[in-house]
């Protein structure tokens, strides 16, 4: 158990839908990056937070948009959903942005089927 | 550009040999981290080990080493000693940093095939 939780673990919904992610980073750490893994793009980067405030921005769609809040939990949301957004969704955590070069322990996923 | 590049798809190893898993990065930054995750079918990412780029000594952690070639830009898991459970699809992973924070990039992965 890496110490980071996600839920739902399993996700169906339409095409057109709203749906949001949610994920606990490991205690202590306040540094979370979200990833979208597909068949077709791999693992994607998506948005690191760390202690509620954006800190870098990878591959994610204006469709798509997240938060980290006040307890560290982070939320991502993806909205008028495509099957194209079938994948699976990580969370990850590590400590500190300074130490944003070490092991980042990462959550069981979110796996979305948009149909 | 491709980043990260993992050459090998897919690989096979007998049980209790080692078996060396490619991985040759891009970056400009003098500043960055090297990773490997591990992949089992059930889905979960499990860190295997990381390698600071201005590290002198190669990382180990357990059964897992990476040989780190700063000059060559790559940095190639080792496992030694094979294992049933090692089965699975092994991802190099590259941190930098973007702006105030960091992104990672990954490969496309290696599916290692562990036979009996």
């Amino acid at each position: 158990d890496s110490g980071v939780t996600q839920t739902p673990k399993h996700l169906i919904t339409a095409t057109g839908q709203r749906v949001t992610l949610r994920c606990s980073p490991r205690s202590g750490d306040l540094s979370v990056y979200w990833y979208q893994q597909s068949l077709d793009q791999g693992l994607q980067f998506l948005i690191q937070y760390y202690n509620g405030e954006e800190r870098a921005k990878g591959n994610i769609l204006e469709r798509f948009s997240a938060q980290q809040f006040p307890d560290l939990h982070s939320e991502l949301n993806l909205s008028s959903l495509e099957l194209g957004d079938s994948a699976l969704y990580f969370c990850a955590s590590t400590t500190t942005p300074e130490q944003g070069f070490g092991e980042a322990f990462f959550g069981q996923g979110t796996r979305l089927t948009v149909v | 550009a491709q980043k990260i590049t993992q050459t090998q798809p897919g690989m096979f190893v007998q049980e209790k040999e080692a078996v060396t898993l490619d991985c040759t990065y891009d970056t400009s930054d003098p500043s960055y981290g090297l990773f490997w995750y591990k992949q089992p079918s059930s889905g979960e990412m499990i860190f295997l080990i990381y390698q600071g780029s201005y590290d002198q000594q190669n990382a180990t952690e357990g059964r897992y080493s990476l040989n780190f070639q700063k000059a060559r830009k790559s940095a190639n898991l080792v496992i030694s000693a094979s294992q049933l459970g090692d089965s699975a699809m092994y991802f190099c992973a590259m941190r930098e940093g973007l702006g105030g924070g960091f992104k990672t990039i990954f490969g496309a992965g290696t599916r290692l095939f562990v036979k009996a």
